[in-house]
C-alpha cells in the first residue's frame, strides 16, 4: 500500500481566489489521479497526472481551471482557480501502484468551501 | 462509456446480520471491479477487488461475486459490526483505460 498525504485537509476560501492542493506519496508511483467528490455523491475523475508530461483532463475539466503539476514521482499539486461556490467539494488525490493503470489508493481529501 | 449503477443507496442492518450491496455495469470490456469503503472524513479505502476471470473472491467477512453474463457484481459482508458502518462504492474499469467508473455509493449503518 501507500501513505498519501494531502494538504490542506480543509479550507474556506473567498470567491475569485485560487487554492493549491498538495499530494505527497511515501513511495514512487507512475500514475497519480485527482478526483472531485461533491457532498454525498460519488467520485468524478478530474485528470490523470504523469511525471514528465502534461496532465490528461476528463471531459468537463480544463487546464485553465484546474492546473496540475507533477514535478516528480512522489508529488503532485492541483490548483482550483478563480473559485466559485460551485467548486465547493472534496478533492481527492489517488495513486496507482506496482505498474497498475488504475487508481487504487486515496488520500483523505481536501474539503473546500467557497464563500 | 461505462455506466455503473449501485443499489441500495442506504442500508441498515442489525449487528451480526449480513449486508449485500449490488452493482451493475454496462460495458462488456470492463474486467476489474474494486470495492471501496469510505468512512466519515476519510478517503475511500480499497477493501476487496475481483477480476473478470474469477467468479467469487473472499477475504474474511467480506466477499465479492461477479456475474459477467449478467454484468453485475455484489459485495457481501457477513457478521456485520458497528465499525462496518460507512459508505461503500463499487467501481468498474477496463484494461484499455485508466479510469474507474464509480457507483453512486451505499451508506451502510450497522445498528448495535
Amino acid at each position: 500500500s501507500a501513505v498519501i498525504s494531502q494538504k490542506p485537509s480543509r479550507d474556506i476560501c473567498q470567491r475569485g481566489t485560487s487554492l493549491t492542493i498538495q499530494c505527497q506519496v511515501d513511495s514512487q508511483v507512475t500514475m497519480m489521479f485527482w478526483y472531485r467528490q461533491q457532498p454525498g455523491q460519488s467520485l468524478t475523475l478530474i485528470a490523470t497526472a504523469n511525471q514528465g508530461s502534461e496532465a490528461t483532463y476528463e471531459s468537463g475539466f480544463v487546464i485553465d481551471k484546474f492546473p496540475i503539476s507533477r514535478p516528480n514521482l512522489t508529488f503532485s499539486t492541483l490548483t482550483v482557480s478563480n473559485m466559485s461556490p460551485e467548486d465547493s467539494s472534496i478533492y481527492l488525490c489517488s495513486v496507482a501502484l506496482q505498474g497498475a493503470r488504475q487508481p487504487q489508493h486515496f488520500g483523505d481529501g481536501t474539503r473546500l468551501s467557497i464563500l | 462509456g461505462e455506466n455503473v449503477e449501485q443499489h441500495p443507496s442506504t442500508l441498515s442492518v442489525q449487528e451480526g446480520d449480513s449486508a449485500v450491496i449490488k452493482c451493475t455495469y454496462s460495458d462488456s470490456a470492463s474486467n476489474y471491479f474494486p470495492w471501496y469503503k469510505q468512512e466519515l472524513g476519510k478517503g475511500p479505502q480499497l477493501i476487496i477487488d475481483i477480476r473478470s476471470n474469477v467468479g467469487e473472491k473472499k477475504d474474511q467477512r467480506i466477499a465479492v461475486t461477479l456475474n459477467k453474463t449478467a454484468k453485475h457484481f455484489s459485495l457481501h459482508i457477513t457478521e456485520t459490526q458497528p465499525e462496518d458502518s460507512a459508505v461503500y462504492f463499487c467501481a468498474a474499469s477496463a484494461n484499455t483505460g485508466n479510469q474507474f467508473y464509480f457507483g453512486t455509493g451505499t451508506s451502510l449503518t450497522v445498528i448495535p
